[in-house]
């Protein structure tokens, strides 16, 4: 059964400065792995997925992942972040020929001004 | 993508009445949608599969009789709270699969007083 780690519960940045939310999954057959973020009483928007093709994969707001295969891992990143990035952020992932996506257990990202 | 849309997006309901949420695919037909529980600062856990015109799978530990689940036409699934406790206060989430990624509705907060 696939499933998802976030080991940090919590990260902190500085506004301006780059920032990593780590993630590293396990699943039996070939992964498709997605970042959500999360706001407030809000559903999840989808940020980013990698699927095949490029380790780097850009997504929206400035946001990129880069896909280790070798170290099965998945971190979010950005060059500089943004007070309003502040957010929760969900790994996931999904294996091919299933429907079902298993979620991380969530980071929290906080942007300090 | 997708557009899924969720109601009501909170409810306060009392101890003993049942809650019906509503779960509407607004530009895709969705065989399969997932109904999602997430507990405050908590990663969501998936709850059950609906599927069109058939039964829904419900992951293990979770109640059938309690969270009735239909899912009568392509475009609408709905999560039905019966008899509902404090302990089911939640916010609910349901998605539907796409290609790839899955796309989210914007949340349910029950609260159960």
């Amino acid at each position: 059964a696939q499933s998802v780690a976030q080991p940090e519960d919590q990260v902190n940045v500085a506004e301006g400065n780059p920032l990593t939310v780590k993630c590293t999954y396990s699943v039996s057959g070939n992964p498709y792995l997605f970042w959500y973020v999360q706001y407030p009483n809000r559903g999840l928007q989808f940020l980013l997925k990698y699927i095949t093709g490029d380790n780097l994969v850009k997504g929206s707001y400035g946001f990129e992942a880069e896909f280790n295969k070798s170290q099965t891992s998945f971190h979010l990143k950005k060059p500089s972040a943004l007070v309003s990035d502040s957010a929760l952020y969900f790994c996931a992932v999904r294996e091919d020929g299933d429907d079902k996506i298993i979620f991380g257990k969530g980071t929290r990202l906080h942007i300090l001004p | 993508g997708a557009v899924v849309s969720q109601h009501p997006s909170w409810v306060i309901c009392k101890s003993g009445t049942s809650v019906k949420i509503e779960c509407r695919s607004l530009d895709f037909q969705a065989t399969t949608m997932f109904w999602y529980r997430q507990f405050p600062k908590q990663s969501l856990m998936l709850m059950a599969t609906s599927n069109e015109g058939s039964k829904a799978t419900y992951e293990q530990g979770v109640e059938k009789d309690k969270f009735l689940i239909n899912h009568a036409s392509l475009t609408l699934s709905t999560l039905t709270v019966t008899s509902a406790h404090p302990e089911d206060s939640s916010f609910y989430i349901c998605s539907e699969s796409g290609i790839t990624e899955a796309f989210f509705g914007q949340g349910t907060r029950l609260t159960v007083v």
